[in-house]
């Protein structure tokens, strides 16, 4: 299995542009996450599904941020408009409720706001 | 307040050492996770818990539900063990889940 796959890997953006983060999770996982990590707060939780349904989105910062997962192999987390303090890394992780729970994540997608 | 507390912040160790990481919450769980991330970024999950212990390789993981506590252990330290360590509670209520805020080790040859 290719993993959970997240693009893009690296983005730099303009403030007030729209901005799209992708995820594929693991073919078969029933859980999807979005993280966020940044130096001032470490690793935070910003939303996650079971089977495609958002569970807790009590973690997404603000109405700029939003997260679909139209169906079970893609999701997306777009943040519109863009500011500066959306700089972080956001972590795409993705898990199989008969596996343990373990939870296997994307390598990031590294966005820059200037 | 925050929910997850772990300690040390910072720890150095010298290759071969046992190395020992806490995590302390305050809420009733269900289940800990243990992350790895590396100094490139990537995060690695290492062991679910929801009681007693776990031992994968060189790493074994333990919990005390009572005490609202687990450790991380790390035997027989190696340099590609240098890495930061975070502690991920899920409450047995509501769906939120609470993030340490990460043990960053060295490990020196």
């Amino acid at each position: 299995d290719a993993g959970v796959i997240q693009s893009p890997r690296h983005e730099v953006t303009e403030m007030g542009q729209e901005v799209t983060l992708r995820c594929k999770p693991i073919s078969g996982h029933d859980y999807l996450f979005w993280y966020r990590q940044t130096m001032m707060r470490g690793l935070e939780l910003l939303i996650y599904f079971n089977n495609n349904v958002p569970i807790d989105d009590s973690g997404m910062p603000e109405d700029r941020f939003s997260a679909k997962m139209p169906n079970a192999s893609f999701s997306t987390l777009k943040i519109q408009p863009s500011e500066p303090r959306d700089s972080a890394v956001y972590f795409c992780a993705s898990s199989f409720t008969g596996s343990g729970n373990t939870i296997y994540f994307g390598e990031g997608s590294w966005l820059t706001v200037v | 307040k925050n929910e997850v507390e772990q300690s040390p912040q910072n720890l150095t160790a010298q290759e071969g050492e046992f190395i020992t990481i806490n995590c302390s919450y305050s809420v009733g769980i269900s289940a800990l996770h243990w992350l790895q991330q590396h100094p490139g970024g990537g995060i690695v999950s290492l062991f679910m818990l929801s009681s007693g212990k776990k031992k994968h390789g060189r790493l074994i993981a333990t919990i005390n539900i009572q005490e609202k506590h687990s450790s991380l252990h790390i035997t027989a330290s190696h340099p590609r063990d240098s890495a930061v360590y975070i502690c991920v509670v899920l409450p047995n209520t509501g769906n939120q889940f609470y993030f340490g805020t990460g043990t960053s080790l060295t490990v020196i040859p």
